[in-house]
């Protein structure tokens, strides 16, 4: 079993709709969780993380941290079509643990 | 502007040949790593270096080697062992202080194919 687990899409989503990308872990040892978005053919660039359970919310994106689930979520309100690309969670233990990835296509 | 440079973007080797990425930063990182891309597989740690002359094997290092003579440079050879070299090879970079007190940073990659 992989250590973070995410759904691998591809997402197809109209613009202007709510987003949700999901992750689930399996180290409880895991205390902080990033998200990294991928446009094509580039690196990953830092989104967002987060430490605690709850809610972070920067802009349209809101992250969400469910400990005693083992699941975190990425909500992106408002879709734009430059939204479209991969995104990828992780999760820092010896070194970072990187999801495989989901791709998400928001269409004008 | 501070970054991470990687050279070539795009790359092919022939069968039972070594290849070297290049990667380059300029943002006084200590710690340097690499990592391969394939579809639907996310990134896969293959080495890293938190200080110079010194690097450490990833999950999957068999068939490439490294080199950090220099803290701004971190090459990674694929070598004729590595049977399944295609994919993508991103290299990233931290400053100081534990891994998940600081974002990574990537730079564009590199995409090695086989002729």
């Amino acid at each position: 079993q992989k250590e973070v687990e995410q759904d691998p899409g591809p997402l197809s989503v109209p613009e202007g709709a709510i987003v949700s990308l999901n992750c689930t872990y399996s180290n409880s040892a895991f205390q902080y969780f990033m998200w990294y978005r991928q446009y094509s053919r580039k690196g990953p660039e830092l989104l967002m993380y987060t430490y605690s359970s709850g809610n972070k919310e920067d802009g349209r994106f809101t992250a969400q941290v469910d400990k005693s689930s083992k699941y975190i979520s990425l909500f992106i309100r408002d879709s734009q079509p430059s939204d479209s690309a991969t995104y990828l969670c992780a999760s820092p233990a010896r070194q970072l643990t990187f999801g495989s990835g989901t791709q998400l296509t928001v269409l004008p | 502007d501070g970054g991470i440079t990687q050279s070539p973007k795009y790359l092919f080797r022939k069968e039972g040949q070594n290849v070297t990425l290049s990667c380059e930063q300029n943002l006084n990182h200590d710690a340097m790593y690499w990592y391969r891309q394939d579809p639907g597989q996310g990134l896969r740690l293959i080495y890293y270096s938190q200080i110079v002359n010194d690097f450490q094997k990833g999950d999957i290092a068999e068939g490439y080697s490294v080199s950090r003579e220099k803290k701004e440079s971190f090459p990674l050879t694929v070598t004729s062992a590595q049977k399944n070299p295609t994919a993508f090879y991103l290299c990233a970079s931290i400053g100081g202080g534990a891994v998940y007190d600081q974002p990574q940073h990537f730079g564009d990659g590199t995409r090695l194919s086989i002729l």
